[in-house]
């Protein structure tokens, strides 16, 4: 079996603040996601990425950016930390891109101050 | 822009209660339909998908998908404590767009 690590757990940071998530993923699966989930709601696709070097946007990527430079990497940045996206950043791998399977990270908790 | 939608949005049932989750997609040339639960603090996890029209069951659980009137369903039979959390529908076509979620309840 695989594993998804999401660093850092948590991050703080202040308004306007630029600040990156890191996921990494031992599957050696060719695609990964980045969703946000607000207060135990639903989740929003912000990037995903089918191979290396490829991104894609999702419905909420306005304010991100995202790289991925190696198959086993996908990183977020948030370009200027707003107290009204304080929420859990899931990353997800999965075979590929249609109809396969998403395993998720643990999250990243984004805290704005 | 593929919406998909789920109701209720939380839910409360007796244990041993058959519980129906509803999800509903937006854009006809969907082909992957899966349910996921998320237990709090947790990540999401895959519970069962389908591809065609019809039904598919997998111990208590039991997926319906119907293409022509954009809606798929969950069903848990004899629902336990452990199955409190929140369910998670998702869509696919070339990207994997989830739900808003469905908060479950069992109560001892």
């Amino acid at each position: 079996g695989g594993i998804i690590t999401q660093t850092p757990k948590f991050l703080i940071g202040q308004e306007g603040q630029k600040l990156t998530l890191k996921c990494q993923q031992n599957f050696n699966h060719d695609t990964m996601y980045w969703y946000r989930q607000d207060s135990g709601k639903g989740l929003r696709l912000i990037y995903y990425s089918i191979t290396e070097n490829d991104l894609q946007k999702g419905d909420l990527s306005e304010g991100y950016d995202a790289s991925r430079e190696k198959k086993s990497s996908f990183s977020l940045t948030v370009t200027s930390a707003q107290k009204n996206e304080m929420a859990v950043f899931l990353c997800a791998s999965s075979i590929r891109t249609h109809g396969n399977t998403l395993y998720f990270g643990e999250g990243s908790r984004l805290i704005v101050v | 822009q593929q919406k998909v939608q789920q109701s209720p949005e939380s839910l409360i049932v007796p244990e041993g209660a058959m519980t129906s989750l509803n999800c509903t997609f937006s854009d006809s040339a969907s082909q992957y339909f899966a349910w996921y639960r998320q237990h709090s603090g947790k990540a999401p996890k895959a519970l069962m998908s389908i591809f065609s029209n019809g039904e598919k069951e997998e111990g208590r659980f039991t997926i319906h998908l119907n293409k022509a009137s954009l809606h798929f369903s969950l069903h848990i039979r004899d629902s336990q404590p452990s199955d409190s959390a929140l369910y998670l529908c998702a869509v696919s076509i070339d990207k994997v767009v989830f739900g808003t979620g469905t908060r479950l309840q069992v109560s001892p």
